[in-house]
């Protein structure tokens, strides 16, 4: 079946780069995206990629995709303790199946 | 635009009591609906999905049951609850094209069975 699965837990200095990465099984995902999650509420699309592409670059996010490994990665550049939340990788088909949320913690 | 709303924002509830949690989603027409748990300190797992309107898929066996009553309102019940029931509940939608599309979630809903 479907498996998305990520690491629980990163934690870098202020102004670092974090770097979250995730791996997932189905290969017919046609889309993969990055959610975040604030303390206490909802999950929000972060952004996202097709599978057709490799990079995405968003302002500080930046998408990489190995499709030959089924690897997708995060970045966030100049990370800010505003960037303090839990960060879901999920593949996206019928039904979007999430990874268990990787914990990011940025220290001042 | 669409929204979704979800409640209650916070409920306690004792063990072996009954338990329905709402959420309807405006201003779009047959969603794909979900429920989701995020228990403390774990990740979420995807409970009951739906496609329309009085079908629903059970991810796990639990002690959960799903209702899709109308097409934009999603109820998650339980009969009696049990103290491993706590969690976060989120309730989401997406546009359900066949080839994966950005889910839409709601606030959320914390329960704990004490």
């Amino acid at each position: 079946g479907e498996d998305v699965e990520q690491s629980l837990f990163l934690s870098v200095r202020e102004g670092d780069s974090s770097v979250i990465n995730c791996t997932y099984t189905d290969s017919s995902s046609t889309y993969l995206y990055w959610y975040k999650q604030e303390p206490g509420a909802g999950l929000q699309l972060l952004t996202y990629i097709f599978s057709n592409m490799d990079m995405k670059q968003d302002q500080r996010l930046t998408v990489l995709l190995n499709k030959k490994d089924k690897h997708l990665s995060l970045r966030i550049a100049d990370t800010q303790t505003g960037d303090s939340a839990i960060y879901f990788c999920a593949e996206g088909g019928f039904k979007t199946i999430f990874g268990a949320g990787t914990r990011l913690f940025v220290k001042a | 635009s669409q929204t979704i709303h979800q409640w209650p924002a916070t409920l306690v509830q004792p063990v072996g009591s009954p338990l329905s949690l709402e959420c309807t989603v405006e201003g779009t027409s047959n969603p794909n609906l979900y429920w989701y748990r995020q228990a403390a300190g774990r990740g979420l797992q995807l409970l009951f999905y739906s496609v329309g309107i009085g079908q629903i898929s059970s991810e796990v066996p639990q002690n959960l049951s799903a209702s899709r009553p109308q097409d934009r309102q999603f109820i998650l019940s339980s009969k009696k609850l049990l103290l491993s029931d706590s969690g976060f509940y989120l309730c989401a939608w997406s546009s359900g094209t066949a080839y994966g599309d950005e889910a839409f979630f709601g606030q959320g809903t914390r329960l704990t069975v004490v």
